[in-house]
């Protein structure tokens, strides 16, 4: 099966730092992948789609300059919160899509990231 | 706008039936999912439906009737093991990409 993993697996920072969180799909290319974020018991919110060689599409509400997404290879993508604050805190989820000629189970997730903003 | 809603809790007893259900409103439609995600974990896949009807695998059935915007997944012989959070999701594309909407999730407990 095809695997997505994401490095670090929770990370403690203090407020004003920045964190990079790298995804990479193990097994297969990914054109594309997606970033999603999840509160304490909530679902998760889509955060922007990132697409290799090209810029980010982020949904409404997320400030591009301060979730930086890159996604220079066809195996990895990393998204960077600058100047992290404690509400920044929260579970951040990465998708890789393999396309099979079909959309279903075309997104595989990684196991996430705690980040812990103090 | 894009509005998906399930119920938020729901509690039920080892070895009955349970059936989460998930209304939609989005803009597109390109299909159906539903995971599963324990707590602190990533999403596992379950089941997608596209067309109308029922989608049986094994203990778990999923159902979808597009017009009405509504769809909802069945549990059977219930196990601990099957607390978790379960997530409607529709497919979508937008800017030529297909991506996903997830609702709000219902937690499930369920009791010996």
């Amino acid at each position: 099966g095809a695997v997505v993993s994401q490095h670090p697996s929770w990370v403690i920072c203090k407020s004003g730092t920045s964190v990079k969180i790298e995804c990479r799909s193990l097994d297969f290319q990914a054109t594309t992948m997606f970033w999603y974020r999840q509160f304490p018991k909530q679902s998760l919110m889509l955060m922007a789609t990132s697409n290799e060689g090209s810029k980010a599409t982020y949904e409404q509400g997320v400030e591009k300059d301060k979730f930086l997404i890159n996604h220079a290879s066809l195996t990895l993508s990393t998204l960077t919160v600058t100047s992290a604050h404690p509400e920044d805190s929260s579970f951040y989820i990465c998708s890789a899509d393999r396309t099979s000629g079909g959309p279903q189970e075309t997104q595989y997730f990684g196991p996430g990231t705690r980040l812990l903003v103090l | 706008g894009q509005n998906i809603d399930q119920p938020t809790e729901m509690t039920a007893t080892e070895g009955a039936i349970v059936q989460i259900n998930c209304t939609y409103q989005t803009s597109g439609f390109n299909g159906l999912f539903w995971y599963q995600q324990h707590a602190g974990e990533a999403p596992t896949f379950l089941s997608y439906n596209v067309l109308d009807g029922l989608e049986e695998k094994g203990r778990f059935s999923s159902f979808l009737s597009r017009s009405k915007g509504y769809s909802y997944l069945l549990l059977k012989e219930l196990q601990m093991k099957d607390s978790a959070s379960y997530l409607c999701a529709v497919g979508t594309t937008s800017y030529n990409t297909d991506k996903l909407i997830f609702g709000t999730g219902t937690r499930l407990q369920v009791f010996p």
